[in-house]
């Protein structure tokens, strides 16, 4: 089945550090999310994009869903260890009630 | 408000034996979906309810996975039999089921190990 191309696979940072990641898609999604998982669990949303430029924040979170509706960004700002874990991107194509394709990961390492 | 619940949460297994988990999804959602999380990938869907019939399973290897949601509530997905490859995290999600703009919660994952 068609995966996203998520970049970087990892990132080892400095707490206080600001963080990007991306997404890319062959194909056109008419959403985007974020989602992180920690050790354990299930994935938790951070961030829902629905619109071709929007550019959204959670907190010290922001992620833009991408012009051409095939990539997404998600910066985290000043990190702090809490933001240790697994950062997955999901693409809904809108056409099936919530059918999400994920990407690989990105894990996140923040050292105190 | 109670999440998705899973059970059981660890489940190791021999080749060729069979398993089967448990999901109830969050009150008033009618939509479910089972996704297969193998180590170091994302979540791939395996099947997708709505209500009680079948929305999308085109990924789940039917010769040896099945999923039913009888009543339109909760879902029990069984693996017979199993294969080494089947060692995943099985999460279950639900959704209100409005098609756009629709958030899908995840279960904690039930985590099977097929030695």
């Amino acid at each position: 089945g068609q995966q996203l191309n998520q970049s970087p696979q990892s990132m080892f940072i400095q707490e206080g550090e600001d963080v990007s990641m991306n997404c890319t898609s062959s194909s056109i999604f008419n959403t985007w999310l974020w989602y992180k998982q920690d050790p354990g669990e299930g994935p938790v949303l951070l961030i829902a994009l629905y619109k071709a430029g929007e550019l959204t924040s959670n907190g010290r979170l922001t992620a833009q869903f991408g012009i051409t509706r095939k990539d997404s960004f998600l910066n985290i700002s000043a990190s702090i260890p809490s933001d240790v874990g697994i950062y997955f991107c999901a693409g809904d194509k809108g056409t099936s009630y919530g059918k999400l394709t994920f990407g690989q990961g990105t894990i996140l390492t923040v050292h105190p | 408000e109670a999440g998705v619940a899973q059970s059981p949460r660890y489940k190791i297994i021999e080749k060729r034996q069979s398993v089967a988990f448990w999901c109830n999804p969050i009150s008033g959602h009618a939509t479910l979906y089972w996704y297969q999380q193998i180590l170091g990938q994302g979540p791939k869907l395996l099947i997708q309810f709505q209500n009680n019939g079948v929305v999308d399973d085109s990924q789940l290897p039917k010769d040896r996975f099945s999923a039913e949601r009888l009543k339109g509530v909760d879902s029990t997905l069984k693996i017979q039999p199993a294969k080494l490859e089947d060692s995943a995290v099985y999460l279950c999600a639900s959704s209100l089921g409005v098609s756009g703009g629709n958030t899908i919660y995840f279960g904690e994952g039930s985590w099977l190990t097929v030695v």
